[in-house]
């Protein structure tokens, strides 16, 4: 069964450093997002990306995050500037259209020290 | 605007109980998408169920089924014969028809505890 892939599990970064968090979605889909999930509370809406482009984003995707389909497979979000707040997993996730059902990736737990 | 409420903070039942999970919703749009994902403990998101707005039919998926009312704007979650591995948070989602991109809005979540 076709799945979404994330790497690394766990990354530990050092405040101001970048990061990137790399997702590899379910081949046949179109439209990409990330999500991130502080500890102990709701999932929380990011990005979302169809044809090569934002579609939307929510506040908390400032200036510092970006996102970034170098291939035919990657998704990719970088975080130019980590900050302690940006601690949390972050999910990516998949869907072959927009507004249906989306399938996420294992996550990526983000620790900012 | 759009919400989801999940008001159930924490369930806790003993395995064989049936419980039901409640959401409450809000959206203009006349056109939606209304979901359940399951996090276990390992922490994963996974897809349970999607319903969309014009088709209020309930739907029943062996110990699963969900009761889906417009008029109060519910999607509730009914787990009969509870078993230890349906432990975990769920949350219920929302996706607005009229946003082609298809963010999720997502509720609080409940965690459901099913002890032996």
């Amino acid at each position: 069964e076709p799945e979404v892939t994330q790497t690394p599990s766990h990354q530990v970064t050092q405040m101001g450093q970048e990061v990137i968090l790399r997702c590899v979605p379910i081949s046949n889909h179109l439209y990409f997002y990330w999500y991130r999930q502080i500890l102990g509370q709701k999932v929380e809406f990011l990005v979302s990306f169809y044809n090569n482009e934002i579609s939307e984003k929510s506040e908390i995707f400032d200036d510092q995050f970006s996102v970034e389909r170098p291939d035919g497979s990657n998704f990719t979000l970088k975080i130019r500037s980590t900050k302690l707040e940006d601690s949390a997993m972050y999910f990516c996730a998949s869907s072959d259209r927009g507004a249906y059902e989306q399938y996420f990736g294992p996550g990526t737990r983000l620790t900012v020290t | 605007a759009q919400k989801v409420t999940q008001a159930q903070t924490e369930i806790s039942v003993v395995e064989k109980e049936d419980v039901t999970l409640d959401c409450v919703y809000e959206t203009r749009d006349t056109t939606y998408y209304l979901f359940w994902y399951k996090q276990p403990p390992s922490g994963e998101l996974v897809f349970l169920i999607r319903r969309n707005s014009f088709d209020e039919q309930n739907e029943i998926s062996g110990r699963y089924s969900w009761n889906f009312q417009k008029s109060t704007s519910s999607f509730n979650f009914t787990i009969t014969a509870s078993q230890v591995v349906d432990s975990a948070v769920y949350f219920c989602a929302l996706s607005e028809g009229g946003n082609q991109g298809g963010k999720l809005i997502f509720g609080q979540g409940t965690e459901l505890s099913v002890k032996p």
